[in-house]
């Protein structure tokens, strides 16, 4: 199956800073997502982005499908905004199911 | 839009119990439904993959005896840990997906088995 790699595993920022986030995958892939797990444990949708770049206040994400990797970006960053970020793809159709990368843990201070 | 919900948020069960986990798609219709579980400190790994109207797909390793999936509607997917013991205290998660290839999460359901 397909593999998924983020780095780096664990982050810390000072509030304001930015950070780059990475997801290398293995093999081709239909669905990307980015998500943020919140400490309760939700999954929130950052972004569906299986190739090019997308931009959504603060966060923008761009995935270079020919070479297999996704980078999220956090500019300005805000305490509110750690908790653990995933990558997760998908290499079937539609409804097909997706494969997690281990997470990184961003830790933003005050 | 694009809403799933789960039933309930947290559950304490003694050992030797059935539980049921329920996940909704509020405001849209899911043909394929996933249950995922996440350890502590860990990733989320697929259990399961279910199609409205049919047999669940279970991923190698899972137990499709102890833990059974039914998608009785394209709006609700139920999963039940049948004769639970404490190794299956996780966090439990459910996703969606309608007619596209984004997935929508539900908030997820904390099991304790004491």
């Amino acid at each position: 199956g397909i593999q998924v790699e983020q780095s780096p595993p664990d982050l810390i920022l000072q509030e304001g800073a930015n950070s780059t986030l990475r997801c290398n995958f293995s093999d081709s892939v239909n669905n990307l997502q980015w998500f943020h797990q919140n400490p309760w444990g939700q999954l929130i949708n950052l972004f569906y982005i299986p190739s090019g770049t997308k931009q959504n206040g603060r966060l923008s994400a761009t995935t270079v499908a020919t070479e297999r990797y996704s980078l999220l970006y956090i500019s300005s960053s805000q305490t509110t905004d750690s908790g653990v970020y995933f990558c997760a793809v998908g290499a079937g159709g539609a409804n097909s199911k997706l494969t997690f990368g281990k997470g990184i843990t961003l830790s933003v201070r005050p | 839009g694009a809403v799933v919900s789960q039933h309930p948020s947290r559950v304490i069960c003694k050992s030797g119990t059935s539980v049921k986990i329920e996940c909704r798609s509020l405001d849209f219709q899911a043909t394929t439904m996933f249950w995922y579980r996440q350890f502590p400190k860990q990733s989320l790994m697929l259990m399961a993959t279910s199609n409205e109207g049919s047999k669940a797909t279970y991923e190698q390793g899972v137990e499709k005896d102890k833990f059974l999936i039914n998608h009785a509607s394209l709006t609700l997917s139920t999963l039940t840990v049948t004769s639970a013991h404490p190794e299956d205290s996780s966090f439990y998660i459910c996703s969606a997906n309608g007619q596209g290839y984004e997935q929508y999460f539900g908030p997820g359901t904390r099991l304790t088995v004491t």
